[in-house]
């Protein structure tokens, strides 16, 4: 069964860009979080979506967003990007919506604001 | 790989020692608990999980502790084996209402042969 899949990999932006990126759940899971990770902060909650619905938000500005296809796959973009938006952006896959211990992790989008 | 926390505490271990691996949380209204698993490049793993009304929950070479008066979660594993070297870190989770979620930053494990 493949795994939670991520793109693009790398990515460098500028300030001021904006930035999609893409994540492909395991097949039949319908719940994909998002999360950002940086050095300083580790491991922060942004959104979960479970059937196209947006189920969880964490306590991110508005210029974060995202959403669900019909396909489960999902896509989070950030507008106006600040030098502070550099992360490891990871989405995770489940089941079921807010079960953290059946999420399934991608490798992650490195993302590079200068 | 992408390289997750670079300035994160270290724990060296000698292989086949064990190892324990320290959290503090922040939230006396967690009611649930997992550790993590991150090796260099990859997304987190899911190790264990523990809820508020245990004090310890044992896996396969691993055994978590609550310990909810000071607020303290360790990670014991025992046998530490090469493959174990990466960083492991904390959630605590608040189940009322909307689901929180709290992360910890993570200690390195490194293994040595």
């Amino acid at each position: 069964k493949a795994g939670v899949t991520q793109t693009p990999r790398y990515l460098i932006k500028t300030r001021g860009q904006q930035v999609t990126l893409s994540c492909s759940p395991i097949s039949g899971h319908r719940s994909v979080s998002w999360y950002q990770q940086t050095p300083g902060q580790g491991l922060q909650f942004l959104f979960e979506y479970f059937s196209e619905t947006q189920r969880n938000k964490g306590n991110f500005p508005g210029r974060f967003s995202g959403r669900q296809f019909s396909n489960s796959r999902s896509e989070m973009n950030v507008s106006t990007l600040e030098l502070g938006d550099s992360a490891l952006y990871l989405c995770a896959s489940s089941l079921i919506s807010g079960k953290l211990y059946e999420q399934y992790f991608g490798p992650g989008t490195r993302l590079t604001v200068t | 790989g992408e390289s997750v926390g670079l300035h994160l505490p270290t724990l060296s271990v000698q292989e086949g020692d064990n190892s324990i691996i320290n959290c503090a949380y922040s939230n006396s209204a967690s009611d649930y608990f997992i550790w993590y698993k991150q090796e260099s490049g990859k997304g987190p793993q899911f190790i264990i999980d523990i809820r508020s009304n245990m004090d310890k929950r044992q896996g396969q070479r691993v055994t978590v502790l609550l310990n909810k008066t000071v607020k303290h979660l360790s990670l014991q594993i025992a046998a530490t084996q090469p493959g174990d070297s990466a960083v492991y870190f904390c959630a605590e989770i608040i189940s009322s209402g909307t689901y929180k979620y709290i992360f910890g930053t993570g200690t390195r494990l490194k293994v040595l042969a």
